[in-house]
């Protein structure tokens, strides 16, 4: 009964590819978001998004492109995929979009690229 | 960019109590203050938060500086399963940044 999940845990590919990772939280949360965490451990937001509509876009290549089919899932497409794209790649969630709210994080897609 | 500053790592000793601090000396009045923690591998993990009082769960106890400048973590008894990376965050304009961290290293 995992919170939040993610798939795959672990995905390589080659440069130029296009790659998709899936997020799902059976928490009934209303906001769900991608974090980026690269090799020196810094952990960035990404996305976020409250009853599938984007709130928080930040500066982030378009190649990166999130989905939201309900609100239990958040899924996240990388286009043309880049050395640089390399890192551990977080979804959470939380009950509301207010960031005083508790977040919940999957275990993390590890993705490199070659 | 993150608004607050730690040190980059703590040791502790297994059953001794840690104190982990953390400064944000521009924090504004409608920041709270997030403590979570990152285990090896695995994805940060909520350890506590607030606002102006000291708070308290099963986890740890974080106390507020009176003029919320600065606050501590504090895991009563450290244990090894406690070792991970501490981050102290703000909570500012619908965003949570993460800093650099404290990497709290428990020795048997």
């Amino acid at each position: 009964d995992t919170a939040v999940s993610q798939t795959p845990k672990y995905l390589v590919t080659q440069m130029g590819n296009d790659k998709s990772i899936k997020c799902e939280q059976n928490l009934g949360h209303d906001t769900m978001y991608w974090y980026k965490q690269d090799s020196k451990k810094f952990l960035k937001i990404m996305f976020s998004y409250n009853n599938k509509e984007l709130i928080i876009n930040e500066t982030v290549p378009n190649r990166f492109s999130p989905k939201s089919p309900d609100k239990a899932h958040l899924n996240l497409h990388i286009n043309s995929l880049e050395l640089g794209d390399s890192a551990v790649y977080f979804c959470a969630s939380s009950q509301e979009v207010q960031f005083s709210e508790t977040q919940y994080f999957g275990p993390g897609t590890r993705l490199l690229v070659l | 960019d993150a608004k607050t500053t730690q040190p980059n790592s703590m040791e502790s000793n297994e059953e001794e109590p840690v104190h982990l601090p953390c400064n944000h000396s521009t924090i504004s009045g409608t920041d709270y203050i997030h403590w979570y923690r990152q285990l090896p591998s695995q994805g940060p993990e909520y350890v506590i938060h607030g606002l102006t009082s000291n708070v308290n769960n099963r986890m740890a106890s974080l106390a507020i500086a009176e003029d919320r400048k600065s606050s501590t973590l504090i895991l009563h008894r450290a244990t090894l399963r406690d070792a991970a990376v501490y981050y102290c965050i703000l909570t500012w304009n619908n965003d949570m940044r993460f800093g650099a961290g404290t990497r709290l290293t428990v020795k048997p």
